[in-house]
């Protein structure tokens, strides 16, 4: 079955250091998300990501955030100068129509820790 | 705005039917969704609604009221292997997106 692939699964980085976290999405998915979810916490939207642009973000996808699609496979999160508060497990996910009713493919996810 | 409450926990013992319930208010609806979240792992997919009444995909039943903006998941003959966190998740298009915004989970325990 087509999963979609995170990596690394874990990063440990210094509090106002760059971080890039890395995804390949389902290769004929065409809309990509990134999720976070703080520990204990629920799922939050950050961002969705269509035809080379950002269609859609929350407030917590603030100027330190940013989303590329640097080739054909890759999609990855920048979080320019991390913060304590930005520890949490980001979820990448993909989906082949964004109306599908067979719900988004979620990667296992990359621990961030922020110290 | 939106808002999705669901029960924060719920206990069962295996073999047994469980319900979890799930009320949402959205500025605009195309779809619920239910997740099932195993601890330190990703979210995968159980079932969608996008039209009143029952979807049943084995042990598992999801229903689905638009107009009470209500639904529930359905656990039939439970197991340990059950035990997790149940997502609601609904699609909200008043903004033409396709974003899931999450409840917080329902956290299932399920015992012998």
């Amino acid at each position: 079955e087509p999963e979609v692939t995170q990596t690394p699964s874990h990063q440990v980085t210094q509090m106002g250091q760059e971080v890039i976290l890395r995804c390949v999405p389902i290769s004929n998915h065409l809309y990509f998300y990134w999720y976070r979810q703080i520990l204990g916490q629920k799922v939050e939207f950050l961002v969705s990501f269509y035809n080379n642009e950002i269609s859609e973000k929350s407030e917590i996808f603030d100027d330190q955030f940013s989303v590329e699609r640097p080739d054909g496979s890759n999609f990855t999160l920048k979080i320019r100068s991390t913060k304590l508060e930005d520890s949490a497990m980001y979820f990448c996910a993909s989906s082949e129509r964004g109306t599908t009713n067979y719900g988004y493919t979620f990667g296992s996810g990359t621990r961030l820790t922020v110290v | 705005g939106q808002n999705i409450d669901q029960p924060t926990e719920m206990t069962a013992t295996e073999g047994a039917i469980v319900q979890i319930n799930c009320t949402y208010q959205t500025s605009g609806f195309n779809g619920l969704f239910w997740y099932q979240q195993h601890a330190g792992e990703a979210p995968t997919f159980l079932s969608y609604n996008v039209l009143d009444g029952l979807e049943e995909k084995g042990r598992f039943s999801s229903f689905l009221s638009r107009s009470k903006g209500y639904s529930y998941l359905l656990l039939k003959e439970l197991q340990m292997k059950d035990s997790a966190s149940y997502l609601c998740a609904v699609r909200d298009d008043s903004q033409a997106g396709t974003a899931l915004i999450f409840g917080k989970g329902t956290t299932l325990s399920v015992s012998s």
